[in-house]
């Protein structure tokens, strides 16, 4: 059975940095490529970043909000992705998924990971 | 501004069928599969269908999908009151190189 969770959430005062954690069972890392989505308070969906497989050049990729005060880093040994944010800003306040999506019918989600910024 | 556009919300009667509509552009639905999920609050998104009507196992067929152009639709037939949820559209977008989102449809059963 494939399961995703995700943990580290918390809350952090505007400027501030956490970790978020994804560890994966069920299926081999290496081979997936691993996402993380966030939703705000009431909102909608966002994509936050991808961090590609090793077959598809193990690149990752970040959406114009987080693209250099977030990093996406995997360590495939664990079975778990690390989502590295930095200069953290009230409106990253969010639950924050990691999932195996978009790779066809291979879509699986965590049940999220709640981050508050706030002082 | 969601770069996909759906419409807040929408709603139907049991048994009836419902469309939910997503408009995006040539560098996202042009060019690349859209994805479907179904979201309960309190709950993680789920994936309805995607590509020509490709659904994980356990989706019913009363799920379905239609695209042209640069548009895709939603539908859903013999409305059930627990499809009462929130809709999302999604694509690879080229040009920004990124996922992106519609910005939710509300269905209500009525």
């Amino acid at each position: 059975e494939v399961q995703v969770v995700e943990s580290g959430g918390g809350l952090v005062e505007p400027g501030g940095s956490l970790r978020l954690s994804c560890t994966v069972s069920g299926f081999i890392l290496t081979n997936a490529g691993m996402t993380w989505v966030r939703q705000a308070p009431g909102k909608g969906l966002e994509w936050i970043g991808r961090s590609k497989s090793k077959n598809d050049g193990a690149t990752t990729d970040y959406a114009a909000p987080v693209k250099g005060r977030f990093t996406i880093v995997r360590d495939d040994s664990k079975d778990t992705v690390y989502l590295e944010m930095t200069s953290l800003k009230i409106e990253d306040t969010a639950l924050y998924y990691c999932t195996t999506a978009p790779y066809g019918l291979f879509d699986y989600w965590g049940q999220g990971t709640l981050v508050t910024v706030s002082s | 501004q969601s770069v996909l556009t759906q419409p807040p919300s929408a709603s139907g009667t049991p048994g009836q069928r419902v469309t939910i509509s997503c408009s995006g552009s040539s560098s996202n639905i042009g060019s690349n599969y859209v994805y479907w999920y179904q979201q309960f609050p309190g709950m993680a998104p789920k994936l309805l269908v995607y590509k020509n009507n490709q659904r994980p196992s356990g989706v019913p067929d009363r799920f379905s999908d239609s695209k042209s152009g640069t548009s895709d639709s939603l539908a859903i037939s013999g409305l059930r009151s627990e499809d009462e949820a929130d809709y999302y559209c999604a694509a690879w977008d080229d040009s920004l190189s990124g996922w992106v989102f519609g910005g939710g449809t509300k269905l209500t059963v009525l």
